[in-house]
Protein backbone atom coordinates (compact mmCIF):
# COMPACT_ATOMS: atom_id res chain seq x y z
CA UNK A 1 0.00 0.00 0.00
CA UNK A 2 0.93 3.77 -0.52
CA UNK A 3 1.59 5.33 2.61
CA UNK A 4 1.05 9.02 2.81
CA UNK A 5 2.99 11.59 5.46
CA UNK A 6 1.45 14.75 6.19
CA UNK A 7 3.68 17.47 8.11
CA UNK A 8 3.54 19.35 10.08
CA UNK A 9 -0.19 17.74 11.75
CA UNK A 10 -0.36 20.92 13.71
CA UNK A 11 -0.25 24.55 12.10
CA UNK A 12 -0.50 27.27 13.77
CA UNK A 13 -1.07 30.51 11.24
CA UNK A 14 -2.16 33.96 12.25
CA UNK A 15 -5.03 35.41 10.25
CA UNK A 16 -4.05 37.35 6.53
CA UNK A 17 -0.51 35.24 6.88
CA UNK A 18 0.30 32.01 4.82
CA UNK A 19 0.49 28.64 5.18
CA UNK A 20 1.91 25.66 3.85
CA UNK A 21 0.96 21.47 4.55
CA UNK A 22 3.29 18.91 2.94
CA UNK A 23 2.86 15.60 2.30
CA UNK A 24 4.81 12.55 0.97
CA UNK A 25 3.94 9.19 -0.46
CA UNK A 26 6.46 6.06 -0.11
CA UNK A 27 6.04 5.84 -3.80
CA UNK A 28 5.46 7.69 -7.05
CA UNK A 29 2.19 8.53 -7.75
CA UNK A 30 2.29 8.78 -11.61
CA UNK A 31 -0.15 6.93 -13.21
CA UNK A 32 0.19 5.24 -15.84
CA UNK A 33 -1.54 7.17 -18.13
CA UNK A 34 0.84 9.74 -16.99
CA UNK A 35 -1.35 11.65 -14.85
CA UNK A 36 -0.50 12.18 -11.15
CA UNK A 37 -3.99 11.34 -9.04
CA UNK A 38 -3.12 13.61 -5.80
CA UNK A 39 -5.77 15.53 -4.25
CA UNK A 40 -6.58 17.67 -1.35
CA UNK A 41 -9.38 17.59 0.97
CA UNK A 42 -10.40 20.25 3.54
CA UNK A 43 -12.79 18.98 6.29
CA UNK A 44 -13.88 22.04 8.44
CA UNK A 45 -15.20 21.04 12.30
CA UNK A 46 -18.33 18.97 11.87
CA UNK A 47 -18.77 18.87 8.36
CA UNK A 48 -17.63 16.11 6.00
CA UNK A 49 -14.47 16.15 4.01
CA UNK A 50 -14.55 18.42 0.55
CA UNK A 51 -12.16 18.51 -2.82
CA UNK A 52 -10.01 21.57 -2.93
CA UNK A 53 -7.51 20.30 -5.40
CA UNK A 54 -7.19 17.32 -7.27
CA UNK A 55 -4.27 16.17 -9.91
CA UNK A 56 -1.65 18.45 -7.68
CA UNK A 57 -2.60 21.46 -8.33
CA UNK A 58 -5.92 21.87 -10.21
CA UNK A 59 -8.66 23.59 -7.97
CA UNK A 60 -11.95 22.04 -7.66
CA UNK A 61 -15.05 23.84 -8.17
CA UNK A 62 -16.07 26.80 -5.79
CA UNK A 63 -12.23 26.64 -4.28
CA UNK A 64 -10.99 30.16 -3.97
CA UNK A 65 -7.49 30.79 -5.11
CA UNK A 66 -6.07 31.71 -2.17
CA UNK A 67 -5.62 28.01 -2.20
CA UNK A 68 -2.55 26.17 -4.87
CA UNK A 69 -1.28 22.91 -4.89
CA UNK A 70 2.25 21.80 -6.47
CA UNK A 71 5.09 18.79 -6.63
CA UNK A 72 5.48 16.03 -8.26
CA UNK A 73 6.50 12.40 -7.90
CA UNK A 74 6.47 11.81 -4.54
CA UNK A 75 6.26 15.45 -2.78
CA UNK A 76 3.19 17.62 -2.82
CA UNK A 77 2.41 21.05 -0.91
CA UNK A 78 -1.41 23.24 -0.55
CA UNK A 79 -0.30 26.75 0.17
CA UNK A 80 -2.70 29.35 1.52
CA UNK A 81 -1.91 32.82 0.56
CA UNK A 82 -3.62 34.13 2.97
CA UNK A 83 -5.21 32.61 5.66
CA UNK A 84 -9.03 33.70 6.72
CA UNK A 85 -11.00 32.47 10.48
CA UNK A 86 -13.40 29.57 7.66
CA UNK A 87 -9.99 27.72 6.20
CA UNK A 88 -9.72 26.33 10.31
CA UNK A 89 -9.81 22.94 10.05
CA UNK A 90 -7.98 19.25 8.92
CA UNK A 91 -6.79 19.02 6.04
CA UNK A 92 -6.15 15.44 4.13
CA UNK A 93 -4.05 14.50 1.50
CA UNK A 94 -5.35 11.58 -0.59
CA UNK A 95 -3.56 9.32 -3.50
CA UNK A 96 -5.84 7.57 -5.90
CA UNK A 97 -3.25 6.23 -8.22
CA UNK A 98 -3.40 2.85 -7.07
CA UNK A 99 -5.65 0.90 -5.08
CA UNK A 100 -6.08 0.83 -2.01
CA UNK A 101 -6.92 4.87 -1.80
CA UNK A 102 -4.79 6.27 1.18
CA UNK A 103 -5.02 9.17 3.10
CA UNK A 104 -2.26 11.35 4.90
CA UNK A 105 -3.13 11.24 8.50
CA UNK A 106 -4.57 15.14 8.38
CA UNK A 107 -3.01 18.50 8.81
CA UNK A 108 -4.42 20.56 11.67
CA UNK A 109 -5.29 24.18 10.85
CA UNK A 110 -5.58 26.63 13.75
CA UNK A 111 -5.56 30.33 14.03
CA UNK A 112 -2.99 31.92 16.50
CA UNK B 1 -26.78 20.42 -7.28
CA UNK B 2 -25.09 17.19 -6.65
CA UNK B 3 -26.38 15.85 -3.50
CA UNK B 4 -24.84 11.83 -1.93
CA UNK B 5 -27.57 11.04 1.25
CA UNK B 6 -26.30 8.30 3.35
CA UNK B 7 -28.69 6.14 5.66
CA UNK B 8 -28.90 3.01 7.39
CA UNK B 9 -26.43 3.72 10.54
CA UNK B 10 -26.78 2.90 13.60
CA UNK B 11 -25.76 0.63 17.13
CA UNK B 12 -24.94 -2.73 16.03
CA UNK B 13 -23.27 -5.54 18.52
CA UNK B 14 -20.52 -7.38 17.51
CA UNK B 15 -20.78 -9.66 14.58
CA UNK B 16 -23.99 -8.44 13.41
CA UNK B 17 -24.95 -6.44 10.44
CA UNK B 18 -26.14 -3.45 8.94
CA UNK B 19 -26.87 -1.92 5.62
CA UNK B 20 -25.87 1.47 3.89
CA UNK B 21 -27.76 3.50 1.30
CA UNK B 22 -26.49 6.47 -0.21
CA UNK B 23 -29.07 8.38 -1.96
CA UNK B 24 -27.78 10.32 -5.35
CA UNK B 25 -29.43 13.27 -7.28
CA UNK B 26 -28.29 16.04 -9.59
CA UNK B 27 -25.85 13.91 -11.78
CA UNK B 28 -26.69 10.76 -14.23
CA UNK B 29 -25.84 8.72 -11.03
CA UNK B 30 -25.09 5.62 -13.70
CA UNK B 31 -22.02 7.33 -15.08
CA UNK B 32 -20.03 7.62 -11.99
CA UNK B 33 -17.99 5.37 -10.10
CA UNK B 34 -18.68 5.62 -5.84
CA UNK B 35 -16.99 5.12 -3.08
CA UNK B 36 -17.16 4.35 0.22
CA UNK B 37 -14.76 6.02 2.82
CA UNK B 38 -15.25 6.35 6.88
CA UNK B 39 -13.66 7.91 9.54
CA UNK B 40 -13.49 6.75 13.15
CA UNK B 41 -14.48 9.16 15.85
CA UNK B 42 -11.74 11.86 16.10
CA UNK B 43 -9.27 9.93 13.32
CA UNK B 44 -8.12 10.06 10.03
CA UNK B 45 -10.06 9.37 6.89
CA UNK B 46 -10.14 5.50 5.86
CA UNK B 47 -10.88 4.51 2.23
CA UNK B 48 -13.36 1.64 2.57
CA UNK B 49 -14.23 0.18 -1.07
CA UNK B 50 -15.11 1.35 -4.77
CA UNK B 51 -17.07 0.35 -7.62
CA UNK B 52 -17.52 1.45 -11.21
CA UNK B 53 -20.19 2.85 -12.73
CA UNK B 54 -21.47 -0.31 -14.37
CA UNK B 55 -20.25 -2.74 -11.28
CA UNK B 56 -17.66 -4.68 -13.19
CA UNK B 57 -14.98 -3.16 -10.77
CA UNK B 58 -15.40 -3.49 -6.89
CA UNK B 59 -11.85 -2.75 -4.93
CA UNK B 60 -11.90 -3.10 -0.53
CA UNK B 61 -9.45 -2.16 1.90
CA UNK B 62 -8.23 -5.39 3.87
CA UNK B 63 -9.78 -4.23 6.78
CA UNK B 64 -13.10 -4.89 5.86
CA UNK B 65 -12.48 -7.60 2.69
CA UNK B 66 -14.79 -10.50 3.14
CA UNK B 67 -16.63 -9.02 5.63
CA UNK B 68 -18.22 -6.07 3.41
CA UNK B 69 -20.04 -6.08 -0.05
CA UNK B 70 -20.51 -2.99 -2.01
CA UNK B 71 -23.05 -2.75 -4.88
CA UNK B 72 -25.12 0.05 -6.49
CA UNK B 73 -28.79 0.14 -8.07
CA UNK B 74 -28.63 2.62 -11.13
CA UNK B 75 -31.98 2.63 -11.71
CA UNK B 76 -32.80 3.71 -8.24
CA UNK B 77 -30.05 5.63 -8.19
CA UNK B 78 -28.30 4.13 -5.04
CA UNK B 79 -24.96 3.00 -3.85
CA UNK B 80 -25.04 0.31 -0.78
CA UNK B 81 -23.10 -0.91 1.47
CA UNK B 82 -23.90 -4.58 3.09
CA UNK B 83 -21.51 -4.70 6.02
CA UNK B 84 -21.72 -8.29 7.97
CA UNK B 85 -19.72 -9.72 11.16
CA UNK B 86 -19.07 -6.10 12.20
CA UNK B 87 -16.33 -5.15 14.73
CA UNK B 88 -15.72 -2.31 17.69
CA UNK B 89 -13.21 -0.99 15.16
CA UNK B 90 -15.82 -0.46 12.27
CA UNK B 91 -17.22 2.59 14.61
CA UNK B 92 -17.62 5.60 12.43
CA UNK B 93 -18.68 8.21 9.95
CA UNK B 94 -19.50 6.35 6.76
CA UNK B 95 -19.59 8.51 3.89
CA UNK B 96 -20.29 7.85 0.44
CA UNK B 97 -18.37 10.27 -1.64
CA UNK B 98 -18.57 10.35 -6.48
CA UNK B 99 -15.63 9.67 -8.60
CA UNK B 100 -15.25 11.99 -11.26
CA UNK B 101 -13.47 10.66 -14.56
CA UNK B 102 -10.05 12.55 -14.76
CA UNK B 103 -10.39 13.78 -10.92
CA UNK B 104 -10.37 10.24 -9.28
CA UNK B 105 -10.40 9.98 -5.19
CA UNK B 106 -13.68 11.97 -4.56
CA UNK B 107 -15.12 14.93 -5.32
CA UNK B 108 -18.73 15.27 -3.67
CA UNK B 109 -19.50 13.89 -0.61
CA UNK B 110 -22.41 13.11 1.39
CA UNK B 111 -23.00 14.00 4.89
CA UNK B 112 -22.46 10.78 6.23
CA UNK B 113 -23.95 8.29 8.59
CA UNK B 114 -22.49 7.21 11.96
CA UNK B 115 -22.31 3.21 12.76
CA UNK B 116 -21.80 2.45 16.34
CA UNK B 117 -20.28 -1.67 17.27
CA UNK B 118 -20.64 -1.62 21.00
CA UNK B 119 -22.57 -4.83 23.27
Amino acid sequence: DIVMTQTPLSSPVTLGQPASLSCRSSQSLVYSDGNTYLSWLQQRPGQPPRLLIYKISNRFSGVPDRFSGSGAGTDFTLKISRVEAEDVGVYYCMQATQFPYTFGQGTKLEIK
Amino acid sequence: EVQLVESGGGLVQPGGSLRLSCAASGFTFSTYNMNWVRQAPGKGLEWVSFISSSSNAIYYADSVKGRFTISRDNAKNSLYLQMNSLRDEDTAVYYCARVSVGIAGADYWGQGTLVTVSS
